[in-house]
Formats: C-alpha cells, structure tokens, sequence
C-alpha cells in the first residue's frame, strides 16, 4: 500500500497569501496518477487536480500542482475567502487507492 | 447536470447489514468506472471499494474485503454497496464517486454521502 503523508497538518494564512501544501509518498507515485481534492465543511470533496498539474473543470487558475517520484505540492497562488478548507492528495494508479491525512488551510 | 444521489445509511447494531444506493443522472453511467470512499467522523479520506463498466471487475480495501460487496445496475443506472458483519469502525459518511473510463482516473464527481452509524 502506498502511503501518502501532508504537511503541514494545519497551514494558518491571511486571504491573500499564498500557500504551499505538501505530499509525499512512501513508494514513487506515477505523475498520471496524483489527485488533490478540497472539501469546505459539511461538504463532499471536490476535485480540483489531476494527473498531478492539471486542473480540473472550472477550477481557477490561482491552484496548480506539481511534483514527480514521491514528493508532490499543490499551491494556491493568492488565497481567497472560499478557499479555506481541508485538502487531500490521493493516488489512483496502485489498488489500494490511497488518501493523504490532510492539510486544513485555517485563516490566520 | 451530473449528479450523485446516496441513500441508505443509517443506525444499525454491530454484526448487523446495510445496502448503500447510489443514483446517477446526467452522464452515460454504464460507460464509467465507479467508487465508494468514506470518511468517519472528523477523519480523512478512505478508498472503499471500486467496478468496473459491466461489473465484471472490482477491489476493495482489505478492511471490508469478505463483509462489502460493490455491485451496480446499468438499467437502473444504480451503484449498490452491500455491507454485512458490520463493525463500529464501519461508522461512516460513505460517497459515491464518479471515475473514468480507466480504472486509474481520479474522482471527477462525489455525491452528497449518507451516513452508516453502527
């Protein structure tokens, strides 16, 4: 089983920053098969990257990713209000599919 | 417009049964791989189980493997996760999830979950 470990586990910024969340696997993770997901409270998650730089339908251009091997990173260029929320990593390409624990964005 | 419809979670006793059901509209559900992934109370993300187009193949987590089984119903367009010999770590909003036509895609689509409390 791969096992994909985020840090940092709380990342606390102001709207406006920017921000870097990192993942990192136990094994190297093909680039074709890396997702990250964010979930907002009470919410499913959403999709917002794909085959570790592509983004998803209608995700703004402020969140791009990043990485090869076994060290992945998702940046949110200039945080806005409605990005505060919990993001996950997620490799697809070795059954068991596996998630990362998570980094919250928190407002500072 | 796409979309996920659960149902069926609810309270159950330990050792007991739950059929999960998942409704798809908006796409050509026959044509793509589907999930289950869940996620227990104020905990990430977990893989549950997935199928194929036809149902002809699927995997699961080995913590469910021999109690969970993923079927689907094309005509219904319907995703089915049946849960027996349920446990209190089974206690879960379970998602369904949209795939793609490869088993190796990520998940373009989740539904709004249901919630299993054993």
């Amino acid at each position: 089983e791969i096992v994909l470990t985020q840090s940092p586990g709380t990342l606390s910024l102001s709207p406006g920053e920017g921000a870097i969340l990192s993942c990192r696997a136990s094994q190297t993770v093909s680039t074709s098969y890396l997702a990250w997901y964010q979930q907002l409270p009470g919410q499913a998650p959403r999709l917002l990257i794909y085959a570790t730089s592509n983004r998803a339908t209608a995700i703004p251009d402020r969140f791009s990713g990043s990485g090869s091997g076994t060290d992945f990173t998702l940046t949110i260029s200039r945080l806005e209000p409605e990005d505060f929320a919990v993001y996950y990593c997620q490799q697809y390409g070795t059954s068991p599919l596996t998630f990362g624990g998570g980094t919250k964005v928190e407002i500072k | 417009e796409v979309q996920l419809v659960e149902s069926g979670g609810g309270l159950v006793q330990r050792g007991g049964s739950l059929r999960l059901s998942c409704v798809a509209s908006g796409f050509t559900f026959s044509s793509y791989w589907m999930s289950w992934v869940r996620q227990a109370p104020g905990s990430g993300l977990e893989w549950v189980a997935n199928i194929n187009q036809d149902g002809s193949e699927n995997y699961s987590v080995d913590s469910v493997k021999g109690r969970f089984t993923i079927s689907r119903d094309n005509a219904k367009n319907s995703l089915y996760l049946q849960m027996n010999g349920l446990r209190a770590e089974d206690t879960a909003v379970y998602y369904c999830c949209l795939g793609g036509i490869s088993r190796r895609d990520a998940f373009d689509i989740w539904g709004q979950g249901t919630m299993v409390n054993v």
